[in-house]
């Protein structure tokens, strides 16, 4: 099946910092990728959408300055959390699809820390 | 936009009862609702979909049934066991560029032993 890799799964940054989270497809070429949040015991949220070679689609109420997402290839996608603050720890998840596919997979998350 | 609502929050069963999960949504253009496990810490696992073209979706113990009249679906486990406990989140979705989802708030299945 479908592999998406997700990395780094754990991540501890002072405040003020940026992070840098990649999501890569291994076996297939993934024309969209989306990024998620998730907070403990609650649904995926959506924070933007991205397509190989274009700029993300962010949703409503995500900062697009703070949440930087770059799809530079069909096979990476990442996610810059710049001037990462306390309340941006989260997990964050990113998804792939590919050739106009319906089906997402997963990555296996990044647990994000701000100290 | 899509909104998908998802019952119950929580379901607790004895291991070999069944369990069914439930999800609604409201945009009749939504053709395709996958249902993904998601364990704790770990990434959601697509465990089973369906295309708006069938009504009734069968892998082994898990079923999914679709009524797009009443634009509903549901998911169908059967014999739980205790490895069957997870959350586990609806989703539907359309073509529109991307299939981008709306999920549900998602369903902690516990099955106890």
């Amino acid at each position: 099946g479908a592999v998406v890799s997700q990395h780094p799964s754990r991540v501890i940054c002072k405040s003020g910092t940026s992070v840098k989270i990649e999501c890569r497809s291994l076996d297939f070429q993934a024309t969209t990728m989306f990024w998620y949040r998730q907070f403990p015991k609650k649904s995926l949220m959506l924070m933007a959408t991205s397509n190989e070679g274009s700029k993300a689609t962010y949703e409503q109420g995500v900062e697009k300055d703070k949440f930087l997402i770059n799809h530079a290839s069909l096979t990476l996608s990442t996610l810059t959390v710049t001037s990462a603050h306390p309340e941006d720890s989260s997990f964050y998840i990113c998804s792939a699809s590919g050739g106009g596919a319906d089906t997402q997979y997963f990555g296996p998350g990044t647990r994000l820390t701000v100290l | 936009g899509e909104n998908v609502e998802q019952h119950p929050s929580t379901l607790s069963v004895q291991e070999g009862d069944s369990a069914v999960i439930k999800c609604t949504y409201s945009d009749s253009a939504s053709n395709y609702f996958p249902w993904y496990k998601q364990e704790l810490g770990k990434r959601p696992q697509l465990i089973i979909d369906i295309r708006s073209n069938v009504g009734e979706k069968k892998d082994q113990r898990i079923a999914v049934t679709l009524n797009k009249t009443a634009k509903h679906f549901s998911l169908h486990i059967t014999e739980t066991q205790p490895e069957d406990s997870a959350v586990y989140f609806c989703a539907a979705s359309k073509r529109g560029g991307s299939y981008i989802p709306t999920f549900g708030r998602g369903t902690s299945l516990i099955v106890h032993p």
